[in-house]
């Protein structure tokens, strides 16, 4: 099984309108990360919000919220008014401990390309 | 902040060849980690530096290839005798501590003809 998930391979909206994107996590660690990163078409990966596995307080950010809920073991972000400029692969990440180690390890999911069409 | 630096961009090379990535992280990250990416796909973990240990290192990483960090400052990704499979983009990303966001570079693109 995966330990990250984005169901969503592929993703198009007209420009303006909303979009959610879905990530479901597995991990049996209390203590954990997560991540959304964006990876526009120049490449570079652009690191978006992190949450700890403490705080399932949701927050917005201009037109980008996330939703975490432990309880169903996802981590689900949303663009509002969605402009041409979104258009990139959006990367769900976990971060947990490497086993019986200290230190953690980053595991992404597969991506999902977003592409918003004027 | 300048940012994670890596060279270098593209390197297009023979089969059985030996290569050379360079990943200069944010200076006064002391955690460095090497991915591999390739199309269609989530960056894959190669490996982990702490300071000059490297202290993890994925069951992707094949006897071929050998990453360094000496000083504890830049490090260097090496793949000997290239292969086919090789071929994909070689991130690198640096971080303050586990708990925060690691940055990435642009990444080496690796292309074997």
């Amino acid at each position: 099984a995966q330990k990250v998930t984005q169901a969503q391979t592929e993703i198009s909206v007209v420009e303006k309108e909303d979009v959610t994107l879905d990530c479901v996590y597995e991990t049996r660690d209390t203590t954990y990360y997560l991540f959304w990163y964006k990876q526009p078409p120049s490449g570079e990966l652009v690191f978006l919000i992190r949450r700890n596995s403490f705080d399932e307080q949701n927050e917005i950010s201009g037109r980008y919220s996330w939703n975490f809920q432990k309880s169903t073991s996802s981590f689900n972000f949303t663009i509002t008014a969605s402009q041409v400029v979104d258009s990139a692969v959006y990367f769900c990440a976990l971060s947990e401990p490497f086993p019986g180690a200290g230190s953690y390890q980053l595991t992404f999911g597969k991506g999902t390309k977003l592409s918003v069409i004027p | 902040d300048t940012g994670v630096s890596q060279n270098p961009r593209h390197k297009i090379t023979k089969r059985g060849q030996n290569v050379t990535f360079r990943c200069d992280p944010i200076s006064e990250h002391n955690r460095l980690y090497w991915y591999r990416q390739t199309l269609g796909q989530g960056p894959e973990f190669l490996t982990y530096f702490q300071n000059e240990a490297q202290l993890e290192k994925s069951r992707l990483l094949s006897d071929r290839f050998s990453a360094e960090r000496p000083k504890g400052s830049f490090s260097t990704l090496e793949i000997q005798r290239t292969e086919q499979g090789d071929s994909a983009m070689y991130l690198c990303a640096s971080s303050l501590s586990h708990n925060q966001p690691q940055h990435f570079g642009d990444g080496t693109r690796l292309s074997i003809l």
